[in-house]
């Protein structure tokens, strides 16, 4: 199958600090890429969708000014977590779907384990 | 009532068994189908995608679509303790939109 990678897969920062993580496919291009949040023991509850080369259309109750999101380029989606507080630490995972029409199965990084002190 | 519902688990099943996963939903609109597996802490990594009703097979893995019901299924022949996981339904009903996901169940293959 197609590969997403995502960066870091860990990251400890200081609470009041931001975090960027990375989400790249690289071996298909992806007009669209989800990011999503899981707690513990609990399903991926979706953040937002990022479509490249436009904002970013956010869940409900998800703040887009505390998670921003950029979709650079066919490859490349970022997620930032700006004034990182404790309650932010979680497992945060990107996902991607392929342009073509005929391959329509999304594709997830490694996830990223977020933990902020 | 949620959109996707998948019993959580935890099963456990002695190696060799065969098992099987099951989701309901309520829309209609899904067309797209995909099983997941999830090792703790890491992605989930596809493993089954059926477009609309029907089977499909690969290897150990079964998948099945009954859209009249609004169910569908995956059974894992032969299972091994490498298939303990959670596993994951998902759905959608165009290729854009985000996956629907279940709340996923927990598989433990005893050897």
């Amino acid at each position: 199958g197609a590969v997403v990678s995502q960066h870091p897969s860990r990251v400890i920062c200081k609470s009041g600090t931001s975090v960027k993580i990375e989400c790249r496919s690289l071996d298909f291009q992806a007009t669209t890429m989800f990011w999503y949040r899981q707690f513990p023991k609990q399903s991926l509850m979706l953040m937002a969708t990022s479509n490249e080369g436009s904002k970013a259309t956010y869940e409900q109750g998800v703040e887009k000014d505390k998670f921003l999101i950029n979709h650079a380029s066919l490859t490349l989606s970022t997620l930032t977590v700006t004034s990182a507080h404790p309650e932010d630490s979680s497992f945060y995972i990107c996902s991607a779907r392929g342009i073509d029409k005929m391959n329509t199965e999304a594709f997830f990084g490694q996830g990223t384990r977020l933990t902020v002190v | 009532q949620k959109e996707v519902e998948q019993d959580p688990g935890p099963l456990s099943v002695p190696e060799g068994a065969i098992v099987s996963l099951n989701c309901t939903y309520s829309n209609s609109a899904f067309q797209y189908f995909m099983w997941y597996r999830q090792y703790s802490r890491k992605g989930p990594e596809l493993l089954m995608y059926t477009y609309s009703s029907g089977n499909k097979e690969d290897g150990r893995f079964t998948a099945q679509v009954d859209k009249s019901s609004k169910y569908i299924s995956l059974f894992i022949r032969d299972s091994q303790p490498s298939d303990s996981a959670t596993y994951l339904c998902a759905m959608s009903d165009t290729g854009r939109r985000a996956l629907t996901f279940g709340s996923g169940t927990r598989l433990q293959v005893q050897p």
